[in-house]
């Protein structure tokens, strides 16, 4: 089966503590993005990658980081820098930037105490 | 920047219409999308629209686009139970444009439908 997986659903960290949260894809999607869930929120964009090796800061990237060394991964890392990492944390392809549908992963939800 | 407001809640009966509201601020969006998230998961495409169309129809699903008013709709017909979740909309950018390739959601509409 095709799809986007993202892994662990819960995740539990320490502050102070950085955190690498996973997402998979074997659609052959070129365009990958993360975006952060708040309650009573829209989503919001951290960063995305057009392509291998390329990535873009969305419109809160600060206190994260992403790395994009493969078509099928896209790694977010949560820093201490973040101030409040606490969210559900969503993965999404498409088949490139210009394709008008992204496909989400089931999310991964961070608690940082 | 751009913008897309939402109610946050709708409760309607099992067997009503459904209508969601969408409000955006980004004239030149190409497309406009609703999403539906159900608990603990990720985003499904429910259906989207072209900004140079007015009405879309898909199965229970009519969308329904005032571009002059900036304004979008989600019509669902004989709600079900099955359809409680939270609906997002969204906005993507023009071509060419510094938006491109990004959406913009709205808070999401959380409906929920009684038996």
């Amino acid at each position: 089966d095709g799809g986007i997986t993202q892994s662990p659903k819960y995740l539990f960290r320490k502050e102070g503590q950085n955190v690498t949260l996973s997402c998979e894809q074997n659609l052959n999607h070129d365009a990958m993005y993360w975006y952060r869930q708040d309650p009573g929120q829209g989503l919001r964009l951290i960063y995305y990658s057009q392509i291998v090796n390329d990535f873009q800061k969305g419109d809160i990237a600060e206190g994260y980081s992403v790395s994009r060394e493969k078509k099928e991964s896209f790694p977010l890392t949560v820093t201490s820098a973040q101030k409040n990492p606490t969210a559900f944390y969503l993965c999404a392809s498409s088949l490139d930037v210009v394709a008008y549908e992204q496909y989400f992963g089931p999310g991964t939800r961070l608690t940082v105490t | 920047g751009e913008d897309v407001e939402q109610s946050l809640f709708l409760s309607v009966r099992e067997g009503d219409s459904s209508v969601i509201n969408c409000t955006y601020t980004d004239s030149s969006s190409t497309y406009l999308y609703w999403y539906k998230q159900e608990p603990g998961a990720g985003l499904q495409l429910l259906t989207y629209i072209f900004s140079n169309m007015d009405m879309k129809q898909d199965q229970r699903l009519t969308v329904l686009l005032n571009k002059k008013d900036k304004h979008l709709s989600l019509r669902i017909a004989d709600t079900q139970t099955g359809d409680s979740a939270i609906y997002f909309c969204a906005e993507g950018g023009e071509a060419g444009g510094t938006s491109y390739g990004k959406l913009t959601f709205g808070q999401g509409t959380i409906l929920t439908v009684h038996p």
